[in-house]
């Protein structure tokens, strides 16, 4: 199954407002990193995370190892939100980073 | 930020031909790896490369696939022969630690007809 499951799969929001993104692991992640793919395929770099928060303008991030979850909270949201949020963790005794199925944001005015 | 270059962007072939995708990591990198995506689904780890070395690598990663760096030159992934289900966005990334934070490039489409 799925070792990062990634909650909502679909997002709609109104411009200003706030809404929250969440990862469930089912391995012993160690990092967490978040990126934002837009609608053209790029990806970029939100966040690197070892446990604890983050905060970058509008967007917070945080990592919890003991409870094995991640979230992503975005303040009052603008149209360059817009896109797919993925989380990625790697775990202990692997290097690879394991993608979550990804939550795909839409903001409307 | 640092930069991870792919080269084509896109390329179109005929099934069962060779294909090379190139990349070009953040220069003082030391890990790279694969990663394939199709069409609105996630991203799926292929391989992951250090030292001269495939260091993990996931059931996707057929037997027609193969992966080096030359000294100083690109790291490719190469497909021989390519099958239809081999048609996806092909994205390299690059590391300066093993779990560092990875860059991405910006995708490889390969189309195979």
């Amino acid at each position: 199954g799925d070792k990062v499951k990634q909650s909502p799969s679909a997002l709609s929001l109104q411009e200003g407002t706030n809404s929250a993104l969440r990862c469930n692991f089912s391995i012993a992640a160690t990092t967490v990193q978040w990126f934002l793919q837009n609608p053209r395929g790029s990806l970029m770099n939100l966040f690197y995370l070892v446990p604890g928060t983050k905060e970058n303008g509008r967007l917070k991030s945080a990592f919890d190892s003991k409870e094995s979850y991640s979230t992503l909270h975005i303040r009052d949201a603008q149209l360059e939100d817009s896109g797919t949020y993925f989380c990625a963790a790697s775990y202990q005794g692997g290097r690879a980073l394991i993608f979550g199925t990804g939550t795909t944001v839409s903001v409307s005015p | 930020g640092p930069k991870v270059l792919q080269i084509p962007s896109h390329q179109i072939i005929d099934m069962g031909q060779m294909v090379t995708l190139n990349c070009d990591p953040v220069s003082n990198h030391l890990y790279f790896y694969w990663y394939k995506q199709i069409l609105g689904q996630q991203m799926e780890f292929l391989v992951n490369f250090y030292n001269g070395k495939v260091m993990e690598k996931s059931k996707l990663f057929k037997d027609q696939f193969s992966v080096e760096r030359p000294d100083g030159s690109y790291f490719t992934l190469k497909i021989q022969p390519t099958a239809l289900e081999d048609s996806a966005v092909y994205f390299c990334a690059s590391s300066f630690r093993a779990t560092g934070q990875l860059y991405f490039g910006e995708g490889s489409k390969l189309t195979v007809l």
